[in-house]
């Protein structure tokens, strides 16, 4: 069965960087793009950008252009996400999700289950 | 402020049929396929509509999807209390090239 599993909660200061991974298993990772969504408290979900885990093709919404890099390694079946420049504004919880083969960019089937970032001084 | 305007709150009694909207422009919703989401507190969220009214599989029929120009709208039939959560509508905006969420609509079952 499709899974995926992502490492655990993080506390960074403001300024920081900070790197999540996510490891699917059950599946092909070269063969479906992995999506990073971001929820803040209380807020709805925030899609980030998405890695191409065949070509390392990276797309990245606007409003993290600059500050988000999104990388994979294929031998391990792993995405990761990396934000830098943090500020309170990224304590969110991030997942990685991975889409259905008949809605690419906006399906996502299969979520991990979620890494707490909290960004406080 | 969401690109994708949902209202914030429905509510319906247990059998009823309640109704999720969705809102958007030419750029996003009007040109693309619609794509709704089911989320329970400290969950990620669920698929439950794709390309406007597609379900996937173990989703129950009680959830349809339809759209209609810069509108989307997501039916649900035969009201559950474990229906209660947070309903997100998603689609791609050409303009922003990227994936947008509605604000959410919180669905209460009285």
């Amino acid at each position: 069965q499709v899974q995926l599993v992502q490492s655990g909660a993080e506390v960074k200061k403001p300024g920081a960087s900070v790197k999540v991974s996510c490891k699917a298993s059950g599946y092909t990772f070269t063969h479906f793009y992995v999506h990073w969504v971001r929820q803040a408290p209380g807020h709805g979900p925030q899609w980030m950008g998405r890695i191409n885990p065949n070509t390392g093709d990276t797309h990245y919404a606007r409003n993290f252009q600059g500050r988000v890099t999104m990388t994979r390694d294929t031998s391990i079946s792993t995405a990761y996400m990396e934000l830098s420049g943090l500020t309170s504004d990224d304590t969110a919880v991030y997942y990685c999700a991975k889409p259905t083969y008949y809605d690419l960019l906006t399906g996502y089937e299969y979520w991990g289950q979620g890494t707490l970032l909290t960004v406080s001084s | 402020q969401s690109v994708l305007t949902q209202a914030p709150s429905a509510s319906g009694t247990p059998g009823q049929t309640v109704t999720i909207s969705c809102s958007g422009s030419t750029s996003n919703i009007g040109g693309n396929s619609v794509t709704w989401y089911q989320q329970f507190p400290r969950t990620a969220p669920k698929l439950l509509i794709y390309r406007n009214d597609q379900r996937p599989s173990g989703v129950p029929d009680r959830f349809s999807g339809s759209k209609s120009g810069t509108f989307a709208a997501l039916a649900i039939s035969g009201l559950q209390s474990e229906d209660e959560g947070d309903y997100y509508c998603v689609t791609w905006d050409d303009s922003l090239s990227g994936a947008v969420f509605g604000g959410g609509t919180k669905l209460t079952v009285l």
